[in-house]
C-alpha cells in the first residue's frame, strides 16, 4: 500500500518561513492535498492539487510537488499557524494520509 | 452556508454495532463524493470509506472492509456509516467530509465537527 512520510514536528520562529515535507514514491505524479488541524477543531483544507489555495486561505500558504516530495510552505509564520498538518493523496482505490506534522511557532 | 453535521456516535461494547449519520446542507449533495475519516485519541487522521455521488461506487480501508458499510440517501442529503463487529481500535472521532469533486482524488473541502465512537466493555 502507498505510504506518505512526514516529519513528526517542525519548529519555526515567529515571522519566519516553515517548510513541511511529505515523502511518497513518485508523489510528483499525483494530486497532493494539505490540511491544517488546530487543537479541538476539524481539519481545514489549505492546499489542494499540490499548489492551489482554497478561497479564504492566506497567500502565506503555498505548496510544491516534485519527484518523491511534496512541500507545504508557510511564510511569515504566525502564532495562529501552530497546528498539525497532514498531506493526503488518492492511490487509485484508497485515500492515504501522512502521519501528520506538528508545527510549533516559537 | 455549506455544512455537515454528524450524529449517532456513542459507547458500544466490542462486537456491537452502531450507525452514524451525516446531514449535509448548502450544496448539491448528489453531485459530490463523500468520505468518512476518523481520528483515534492522540493519533492522526485515518480515512475509512468513500462513496461516489450516485452511491454506485464504494471504497474502504482494509481494516473496516466487510464490517462497515457506507451509504447515502440523496433525497435526504444524508450520508451514513453502518458499523458492525466493532473493535476497541475503532474508537475514534469520526468525521464526514465532502469531496471537492466527483473523483476519489479530489480534496476534502468541507468537514463536519465529528461524532465520537467509543468501543469498550
Amino acid at each position: 500500500s502507498y505510504e506518505l512520510t512526514q516529519p513528526l514536528s517542525v519548529s519555526v520562529a515567529l515571522g519566519q518561513t516553515a517548510r513541511i515535507t511529505c515523502g511518497g514514491n513518485n508523489i510528483g505524479r499525483t494530486n497532493v492535498h494539505w490540511y491544517q488541524e488546530r487543537p479541538g477543531q476539524a481539519p481545514v483544507l489549505v492546499i489542494y492539487r499540490g499548489s492551489d489555495r482554497p478561497s479564504g486561505i492566506p497567500e502565506r500558504f503555498s505548496g510544491f510537488t516534485s519527484g518523491n516530495t511534496a512541500t507545504l510552505t508557510i511564510s511569515r509564520a504566525q502564532a495562529g499557524d501552530e497546528a498539525d498538518y497532514y498531506c493526503q493523496v488518492w492511490d487509485g482505490t484508497t485515500v492515504v494520509f501522512g502521519g501528520g506534522t506538528k508545527l510549533t511557532v516559537l | 452556508e455549506v455544512q455537515l453535521l454528524e450524529s449517532g456516535g456513542g459507547l458500544v461494547q466490542p462486537g456491537g454495532s452502531l450507525s452514524l449519520s451525516c446531514a449535509a446542507s448548502g450544496f448539491t449533495f448528489n453531485a459530490y463524493g463523500m468520505s468518512w475519516v476518523r481520528q483515534a485519541p492522540g493519533k492522526g487522521l485515518e480515512w475509512v470509506s468513500a462513496l461516489s455521488g450516485s452511491g454506485d461506487n464504494t471504497f474502504y480501508t482494509d481494516s473496516v472492509r466487510g464490517r462497515f458499510i457506507i451509504s447515502r440517501d440523496n433525497s435526504r442529503n444524508t450520508l451514513y456509516l453502518h458499523m458492525r463487529t466493532l473493535r476497541a481500535e475503532d474508537t475514534a472521532l469520526y468525521y464526514c467530509a465532502k469531496h471537492a469533486g466527483i473523483s476519489g482524488g479530489d480534496a476534502f473541502d468541507i468537514w463536519g465537527q465529528g461524532t465520537t465512537v467509543t468501543v469498550s466493555s
